[in-house]
């Protein structure tokens, strides 16, 4: 059981460039999100997903998109990437349960942008 | 808006002490808290997630309380050890806005950064 996985761990893009960050998790859960992680901050929500086909903003949406074909996987793509995108992204998923709602959290994708 | 405060913002203590970490929320209206260990470089992994209705839950050396009304939470790590040395970071989730439910919005505070010294 893999859990929540992320490719690639690393990656510097020069200003301009596209990307797109892969998420999967094979825990069979309906809700995935994207945040970000900068420096001494907390994390910030960038998207997320209630299940396939469905999508929504979270608090910093503006220079992502994210897609959700399959239960399985959560793509976040980078258009045109700015300085202001160096960050830590993390994905992260939860089951769909009357239950915890804990968030389990892959390990993360670091993102320079020059 | 949901504002998550932890304090301190770094600690260091010796081992075998035992500590507190503080974690404050503006709005308490809060579904879950939910207490994470993240590791330099790594991502994060749950320790702790304590229902709105619960006061505290136990986890080894980890107790982590809540108090909904005051919109405190504190998370107890006793006989502190150097493999304890990470960032500990507090998140709340949100009650749900409607029945097709936001409960899904977790809002973080910044983290403590605890270094046990041996």
């Amino acid at each position: 059981n893999a859990g929540v996985t992320q490719t690639p761990k690393f990656r510097i893009l020069k200003i301009g460039q596209s990307m797109t960050l892969q998420c999967a998790q094979d825990m069979n859960h309906n809700y995935m999100y994207w945040y970000r992680q900068d420096p001494g901050m907390g994390l910030k929500l960038i998207y997320y997903s209630v299940g396939a086909g469905i999508t929504d903003k979270g608090e910093v949406p503006n220079g992502y998109n994210v897609s959700r074909s399959t239960t399985e996987d959560f793509p976040l793509r980078l258009e045109l990437a700015a300085p202001s995108q160096t960050s830590v992204y993390f994905c992260a998923s939860s089951p769909f349960s009357g239950a915890a709602y804990e968030q389990y959290f892959g390990p993360g994708t670091r993102l320079t942008v020059t | 808006k949901q504002e998550v405060t932890q304090i301190p913002a770094a600690l260091s203590v010796p081992e075998g002490e035992n500590l507190v970490l503080n974690c404050s929320f503006t709005d308490s209206a809060i579904y879950n808290l939910q207490w994470f260990r993240q590791d330099p470089g790594k991502g994060l992994t749950s320790l702790l997630l304590i229902q709105s209705s619960q006061r505290e839950q136990t986890s080894g050396r980890l107790n982590a309380s809540l108090d909904k009304s005051s919109g405190r939470s504190t998370l107890y790590i006793a006989a502190s050890q150097p493999g304890d040395s990470a960032t500990y970071l507090c998140a709340v989730r949100h009650l749900p806005i409607n029945s097709g439910g936001s409960n899904y919005k977790l809002t973080f505070g910044k983290g403590t950064l605890l270094t046990v010294n041996p």
